[in-house]
């Protein structure tokens, strides 16, 4: 079945840039979506389709996607943005049709 | 807004079969072309799709899941439910439910914590 790897963890100060990646078989060629999941709380979803942002969600949330790998972009990190985030695809072709990837610990220096 | 909410037992024993049932306010679970679905997330571990269901009853369940999972939707009563049998410690689980649009999860509930234990 298809996997997404994630980095477990990415450390950036405040103001700075954060990246988590995606990586996955030619994930360019599927629509990926990322969520961001606060302690205790239920799953949020950010980014969709790639690079589309749901209503009230910051812009400093954009997302990237090609080839082997896809990008959860964070600018202008705050201190709120700490919290764990997973991609995830569906996967049309195999039976197991939505894949997560692993999840990214996001830390605010 | 549309809001969804788990209920059910948080504690299931060993090889019981555990069910939970997803109430969904704010609109009709039968309209727009949208699958309802089932993901869980054992402590401090990723998180595992389960299962959707359309509101024509239609179903897709995970593989690893398939032989002890049925998801049902009860549309007189905004709800769908999930049932999933033989349950062990390692089925032990926050369980979320959440609507399905265009392939991402655009709407969760809460999350309901099922332990499995005698």
């Amino acid at each position: 079945s298809y996997v997404l790897t994630q980095p477990p963890s990415v450390s950036v100060a405040p103001g700075q840039t954060a990246r988590i990646t995606c990586g996955g078989n030619n994930i360019g060629s599927k629509s990926v979506h990322w969520y961001q999941q606060k302690p205790g709380q239920a799953p949020v979803l950010v980014v969709y389709d790639d690079s589309d942002r749901p209503s009230g969600i910051p812009e400093r949330f954009s997302g990237s996607n090609s080839g082997n790998t896809a990008t959860l972009t964070i600018s202008r990190v705050e201190a709120g943005d700490e919290a764990d985030y997973y991609c995830q695809v569906w996967d049309s072709s195999s039976d197991l049709y939505v894949v997560f990837g692993g999840g990214t610990k996001l830390t605010v220096l | 807004q549309v809001q969804l909410q788990e209920s059910g037992p948080g504690l299931v024993k060993p090889s019981q079969t555990l069910s939970l049932t997803c109430t969904v306010s704010g609109g009709s679970i039968s309209s727009g072309s949208y699958y309802w679905s089932w993901i869980r997330q054992p402590a401090g571990k990723g998180l595992e799709w389960i299962g959707r269901i359309y509101t024509s009853g239609s179903t897709n369940y995970n593989p690893s899941l398939k032989s002890r999972v049925t998801i049902s939707v009860d549309t007189s009563k905004n709800q769908f439910s999930l049932k999933l049998s033989s349950v062990t410690a390692a089925d032990t689980a926050v369980y979320y439910c959440a609507r399905v649009r265009m392939g991402n999860f655009d709407y969760w509930g809460q999350g309901t914590l099922v332990t499995v234990s005698s």
